[in-house]
């Protein structure tokens, strides 16, 4: 069955230091990614998606086929980074979009 | 646009009276997803319909659960009767090809 898993549900860092937030996913065919975001009190709304190969808020993500991994980072965290972040993966276009369970990322000053 | 608009905001509601969840999605978009967000489980998808047809609708957790798309400019997520497990945000996405955008949620609590 097609999942998306997310281990860490609380990531805590350092204004200026990297971050990573990890995604892997079991898919056996070719899925679309995409990172997801819920900064407080606003809707969950698109970071980035995998096809477009783009940096959004100097974060990227690379997908890995051969880690089933999509791995999203930034080099420096800035405290408006704060937010719950979500992995999702979905594998007919415009069709079924399932989502990890969420981390939340935690930038302290 | 407004974007995805959902209704009511918040719900209290007791335990074994019906709840509707109301949705109206962004025009021209051909997909409308229900989903249910918990501290547990995250972002769980329940159903999915296109074009106004239930596509899949394996997530749904129990026959209490039904979900509608008379039209594609509005469906209803009901839970009939309610119980205190059902207390979480309900969220309601419109999907064009590419991306999802997402409602503000409805926060159900079951007492």
């Amino acid at each position: 069955a097609q999942r998306v898993t997310q281990p860490e549900k609380l990531l805590s860092v350092f204004k200026g230091a990297p971050v990573e937030l990890k995604c892997n996913y079991s898919y056996s065919g070719s899925p679309e990614l995409f990172w997801y975001v819920q900064y407080s009190r606003q809707r969950l709304q698109l970071l980035l998606r995998h096809i477009s190969r783009e940096s959004i808020k100097g974060f990227t993500a690379d997908l890995n086929k051969g880690e089933t991994s999509f791995h999203l980072k930034k080099p420096f965290a800035q405290e408006e980074d704060s937010a719950m972040y979500y992995c999702a993966l979905s594998y007919n276009q415009g069709g079924k979009l399932i989502f990890g369970q969420g981390t939340e990322l935690s930038v302290k000053p | 646009d407004a974007g995805v608009i959902q209704s009511p905001r918040h719900e209290v509601t007791e335990m074994g009276q019906e709840v509707t969840l109301r949705c109206k999605p962004i025009s021209g978009h051909n997909s409308l997803f229900w989903y249910r967000q918990t501290m547990m489980r995250g972002l769980e998808l329940l159903i999915y319909f296109n074009n106004n047809v239930p596509i899949d609708d394996s997530g749904m957790p129990e026959d209490r659960f039904s979900a509608k798309m008379p039209n594609a400019s509005f469906s209803t997520l009901k839970i009939q009767p309610s119980e205190p497990r059902d207390s979480a945000v309900y969220f309601c996405a419109s999907t064009t090809w590419t991306e999802a955008f997402f409602g503000q949620g409805t926060r159900l609590t079951v007492v």
